[in-house]
């Protein structure tokens, strides 16, 4: 069972460039979630869509944009990376429901100098 | 809006010794509570949940109370074994806008030693 796979597993960026993360989940979820995670800050979560073709802004938005493409993919994009988004990022799905769990894929590690 | 607080770590334990995680939370609604790991490298995976007060989750001799008096989710676990290495967070669901968000804390890394 693959769950949730992202790619790329580790990427090093120039500030100002830019690149796009992907997220894929085949478990049917309707939920996406992507996080960043920070030593001594835990998981924050910048976006969210609760389903195809929408989008919600979460913690710490700023400086990224999401596209849900269809069900199964959830990508976020970095327009102009800055250093302060050196971090590894988590996506994340689940069913619309509070009760249930989310699963996680694997992290991407980023780089920015 | 719901946040999530747990005790700053590191815990370093020896092998066999007893565990407590303090997790405390804030919310407006009935979330319900989680605990999830993550081993060295890996994505987080769910460890135990709650979904309502006085519930108890419990997985792999790890065991936390769903308690609405004191807001609280305290993982433990009676003897800790040098597998049991890695950061343990406590988190929230509840609904918010479209769908449930999971709001974490910031996480506690457990080092056991043989």
């Amino acid at each position: 069972n693959a769950g949730v796979t992202q790619t790329p597993k580790f990427q090093v960026l120039k500030t100002g460039q830019s690149m796009t993360l992907q997220c894929a989940q085949d478990m049917n979820h309707n939920s996406m979630y992507w996080y960043r995670q920070d030593p001594g800050m835990g998981l924050r979560l910048i976006y969210y869509s609760a389903s195809e073709g929408t989008t919600d802004k979460g913690e710490v938005p700023n400086g990224y944009n999401v596209s849900r493409l269809n069900k199964r993919e959830f990508s976020l994009r970095l327009e102009s990376a800055a250093p302060s988004q050196t971090s590894v990022y988590f996506c994340a799905s689940s069913v619309r429901d509070k009760n249930t769990e989310a699963f996680f894929g694997q992290g991407t590690r980023l780089t920015v100098v | 809006g719901d946040s999530v607080t747990q005790m700053e770590g590191p815990v370093t334990l020896s092998e066999e010794a007893f565990l407590t995680i303090n997790c405390t939370y804030t919310a407006t609604g009935y979330p319900s509570l989680f605990w999830y790991v993550q081993y060295p490298g890996e994505g987080l995976q769910l460890l135990l949940k709650a979904t309502k007060a006085d519930d108890k989750g419990s997985n792999k001799g790890f065991e936390a109370t769903y308690r609405k008096e004191t807001t609280s989710f305290h993982l433990e676990k009676g003897s800790v074994q040098v597998s049991d290495s890695a950061v343990y967070f406590c988190a929230l669901s509840a609904y918010g806008g479209a769908t449930n968000k999971l709001i974490f804390g910031t996480g506690t890394l457990l080092a056991v030693q043989p």
